[in-house]
């Protein structure tokens, strides 16, 4: 099966700071990658789809202007949280999408913003 | 949005016992996945379901998928203590090739 790395697996950040989540395929070439993002006991949530070449895709109510999201290469999609507040501490997954429903995670990243 | 309400919510259990959990969608689902997901960490699949009526092994794992196409069932035979972690339903809603709705998921907790 494909193998996601995402780095780095813990930040913390100062409020207002910005800070970048990386989400590596490293053995596929994924068109598409998606962001999800999990509150402590909570389910995880889809943030974002992001597409190789183009513009993310945001789910309602996920700012876009806020979260990020560049995908410029196959192997690549980045998640950058601007201007964080002590409200954006999660923990964000990504996940690459191959085959029809081949759907690997990568280990997560927690954000503790203070 | 579509939800998938998974239950029980959390459960506690003794090593060597079996665990049932399930997971139900006010809509159709045409695919059925559970994960697991350890603390922590992104969540892994166990055990994919493409059919109405299939039910699938993994090992102590056993999954099926409802007749109706609105539930999925999880089973899990002789419990060991790893078994411990949350484990979640997941599937796209109908008419998304490719987006995954999780569900709320099940936390379950192994005693020796």
């Amino acid at each position: 099966g494909a193998v996601v790395s995402q780095h780095p697996s813990r930040v913390i950040c100062k409020s207002g700071t910005s800070v970048k989540i990386e989400c590596r395929s490293l053995d596929f070439q994924a068109t598409t990658m998606f962001w999800y993002r999990q509150f402590p006991k909570q389910s995880l949530m889809l943030m974002a789809t992001s597409n190789e070449g183009s513009k993310a895709t945001y789910e309602q109510g996920v700012e876009k202007d806020k979260f990020l999201i560049n995908h410029a290469s196959l192997t690549l999609s980045t998640l950058t949280v601007t201007s964080a507040h002590p409200e954006d501490s999660s923990f964000y997954i990504c996940s690459i999408l191959h085959g029809r429903y081949g759907y690997t995670f990568g280990s997560g990243t927690r954000l503790t913003v203070v | 949005g579509q939800q998938l309400n998974q239950s029980p919510q959390s459960m506690f259990i003794q090593e060597g016992e079996d665990v049932s959990m399930n997971c139900t969608s006010s809509s159709i689902f045409n695919t059925w996945l559970w994960y697991k997901q350890d603390p922590g960490e992104g969540p892994v699949l166990l055990i994919a379901l493409y059919k109405a009526g299939e039910l699938t092994s993994n090992g102590r794992l056993t999954a099926q998928f409802g007749i109706t196409r609105k539930d999925s069932f999880l089973n899990i035979s002789a419990s060991i203590p790893s078994d411990v972690g949350i484990y979640f339903c997941a599937g796209p809603p109908n008419g998304t090739a490719s987006k995954l709705t999780f569900g709320t998921g099940t936390r379950l907790q192994v005693t020796l």
